[in-house]
């Protein structure tokens, strides 16, 4: 099991640029979630899925796409990119979507780390 | 919308000392996580809380769930240099897939 696998992990753009951060979990997932991590804010919900056709928006949404055509991969587009989006980026995976249970583990991926010039 | 604050945002011990990071919530939670991130990596899964009072040990880490299941609380016994990094604590309301994340406490425990 490879868990959640993140690519690109380092990435420079120039402003005005587009690219996708790929996201990937091989647990069968119905959840899936991409953060945004700058220093002081903490983790912040950009988009999240919970299955297979289904997206919404999370706390810090504009400026970014999302699509989810496989429970496998949740792919994250900047349409773009401005410097205000050098961050950190975390894409996270969980069963049952968040509902109470018992099993209900979070498992984020490695992270990768954006830079805008 | 809903609001997780933590405190404190640093807090630097002597290995050995006690630790405590405090977490509250705008609105009342379905369950709260706690997450831990060492430096430079991402953050791992602790334990998760679900009753009201509840209280969790993992070896010498202790957590707690208020009885209002509004705030939580993460308590360190005996720090290590192993227990460096940054704590997180994330909520969830109920009927809402959205985890809400605190800020995060930085811990640095000095030899």
């Amino acid at each position: 099991n490879a868990g959640v696998t993140q690519t690109p992990k380092f990435q420079v753009l120039k402003t005005g640029q587009s690219m996708t951060l790929q996201c990937a979990q091989d647990m069968n997932h119905e959840y899936m979630s991409w953060y945004r991590q700058d220093p002081g804010m903490g983790l912040r919900l950009i988009h999240y899925s919970v299955g297979a056709g289904i997206t919404d928006q999370g706390e810090v949404p504009n400026g970014y796409n999302v699509s989810r055509s496989t429970t496998e991969d949740f792919p994250l587009r900047l349409l773009s990119a401005a410097p205000s989006q050098t961050s950190v980026y975390f894409c996270a995976s969980s069963s049952t979507g968040g509902r109470l249970s018992s099993g209900n583990t979070i498992y984020f991926g490695e992270g990768s780390w954006l830079t805008v010039v | 919308g809903q609001q997780v604050m933590q405190i404190p945002q640093y807090q630097h011990v002597q290995e050995g000392e006690d630790f405590t990071t405090y977490c509250n919530s705008s609105t009342t939670l379905s369950n709260i996580q706690w997450y831990k991130q060492r430096p430079g990596g991402h953050p791992v899964f602790l334990i998760q809380l679900v009753k009201s009072g509840e209280v969790k040990k993992q070896k010498r880490l202790t957590f707690q769930f208020g009885e209002a299941k509004k705030n939580s609380s993460l308590h360190i016994t005996a720090t290590q240099t192993t227990d460096v990094g940054t704590y997180f604590c994330a909520g969830r309301r109920a009927g809402s897939y959205q985890l809400t994340f605190g800020k995060g406490t930085k811990l640095s425990v000095i030899p």
